[in-house]
């Protein structure tokens, strides 16, 4: 079975853009959850999606927001990019959505210059 | 301005011995943990879990202690290897949903 697939895998935007990013969780698996992961403040939960609706969000600004499709893919989108919106973004898919192990994709890796 | 990153424990071990890594997690409540695995400029990729009506889960050359009085969560590796350098986290979930709080990390360095 395949596994979490992220695309890009790379991005270099610049202050003030916008991007979206793209996650396909593993077959089956309809939770998918976003997770930012920075140098200085680690992993960190940005939000999670079942059935297409937003179930759980972390503590990021309105600039982050994300939507899932009904074949369970994702997308994140970050409006008026910030320096500190570099980061590793990973997606991550779950069976079910409550308390399932998740499976994490390669991430994408945003620099914003 | 300088960024300051987070402090990463960091551990040391000789190839063939056995390795322990620490997590102190932060909710009573939480229920249900995993631990991952991330090398460099890969996702985290999962290695064993447990739920918080056990104490200890086995796999292959891992095994995950839980201790819940003291909030305390280890992996024991067997016969470490050198493939088995990379960070190690923790990570907790509330079984409110798929959101997981992961710990710091701990960064393991085998030495052939």
């Amino acid at each position: 079975k395949a596994g979490v697939t992220q695309t890009p895998r790379y991005l270099i935007k610049t202050r003030g853009q916008q991007v979206t990013l793209s996650c396909s969780p593993i077959s089956g698996h309809r939770s998918v959850s976003w997770y930012q992961q920075t140098p200085g403040q680690g992993l960190q939960f940005l939000f999670e999606y079942f059935s297409e609706t937003q179930r759980n969000k972390g503590n990021f600004p309105g600039r982050f927001s994300g939507r899932q499709f009904s074949n369970s893919r994702s997308e994140m989108n970050v409006s008026t990019l910030e320096l500190g919106d570099s980061a590793l973004y990973l997606c991550a898919s779950s069976l079910d959505s409550f308390g399932d192990t998740q499976y994490f994709g390669p991430g994408t890796r945003l620099t914003v210059l | 301005g300088e960024s300051v990153g987070l402090h990463l424990p960091t551990l040391s071990v000789q190839e063939g011995d056995n390795s322990i890594i620490n997590c102190a997690y932060s909710n009573s409540a939480s229920d249900y943990f995993i631990w991952y695995k991330q090398e460099s400029g890969k996702g985290p990729q999962f290695i064993i879990d447990i739920r918080s009506n056990m104490d200890k889960r086995q796999g292959q050359r891992v095994t995950v202690l839980l201790n819940k009085t003291v909030k305390h969560l280890s992996l024991q590796i067997a016969a470490t290897q050198p493939g088995d350098s990379a960070v190690y986290f923790c990570a907790e979930n509330l079984n409110t949903g798929n959101q997981f709080y992961f710990g710091t990390g701990t960064s393991l360095t085998v030495i052939p």
